[in-house]
């Protein structure tokens, strides 16, 4: 079967860095995507890594091991609006998304 | 630039009524067009897709349905909703090719009754 696993929740400090992991099986593989969603928002689109490696896209970046299943996005220099969940998605070989169910980050001061 | 917009934000609806969620992409043509629904703390789970006017793809056999009368309108319809309907109700859309991000619309949360 197709399957996501990504951490319920986390905690952080404001101005810290935390690492979100994320393992998936899917049927073929066609990249691996990151979404911010804020309560009560719709998911916003966050990185793409489609090869081997590390995306850096300002205080967000994203890593992915094709031979592990195997991704993480890590957010530095945490700010209090970074709160929010963190969804992990897989693109199969039929180019569907399969869904984690999120992480929700929470962000203290 | 492209933007989706789905209505209504929110509903309250009794059981046993009718729903129809609309939602309308402009800025681009031929997209895919998608439906998801969100429980609280689940992640989405993908009702229907779309890869063309009239074409309507279902993942989950429910009481609910969807139709594509143009291009770039998707609309997500009940005839009798079920307390189990009640959920955040996300339209999207997709480039064809290449395949890439997903572009969500602003969501609508049904409370069924």
């Amino acid at each position: 079967g197709q399957n996501i696993d990504q951490p319920t929740e986390m905690t952080a400090t404001e101005g810290a860095i935390v690492q979100i992991n994320c393992t998936y099986q899917t049927s073929g593989f066609n990249g691996l995507f990151w979404y911010q969603q804020h309560a009560g928002e719709a998911p916003t689109f966050l990185s793409y890594n489609v090869l081997d490696g590390l995306e850096e896209k300002g205080r967000f970046s994203s890593f992915l091991s094709r031979s592990k299943g195997y991704s993480y996005l890590l957010l530095k220099e945490l700010q209090m609006k970074d709160s929010a969940s963190y969804l992990c998605a897989s693109m199969d070989s039929n180019y569907q998304l399969i869904w984690g169910a999120g992480t929700k980050l929470i962000i203290k001061p | 630039s492209q933007t989706i917009h789905q209505w209504p934000a929110t509903l309250v609806q009794p059981v046993g009524s009718p729903l129809s969620l609309e939602c309308t992409v402009e800025g681009t043509s031929n997209p895919n067009l998608y439906w998801y629904r969100q429980a609280a703390g689940r992640g989405l789970q993908l009702l229907f897709y779309s890869v063309g006017i009239g074409q309507i793809s279902s993942e989950v056999p429910q009481n609910l349905s969807a139709s594509r009368p143009q291009d770039r309108q998707f609309i997500l319809s009940s005839k009798k909703l079920l307390l189990s309907d009640s959920g955040f109700y996300l339209c999207a859309w997709g480039a064809q090719e290449p395949y890439g991000e997903l572009f969500f619309g602003e969501g609508s949360r049904l409370t069924v009754l």
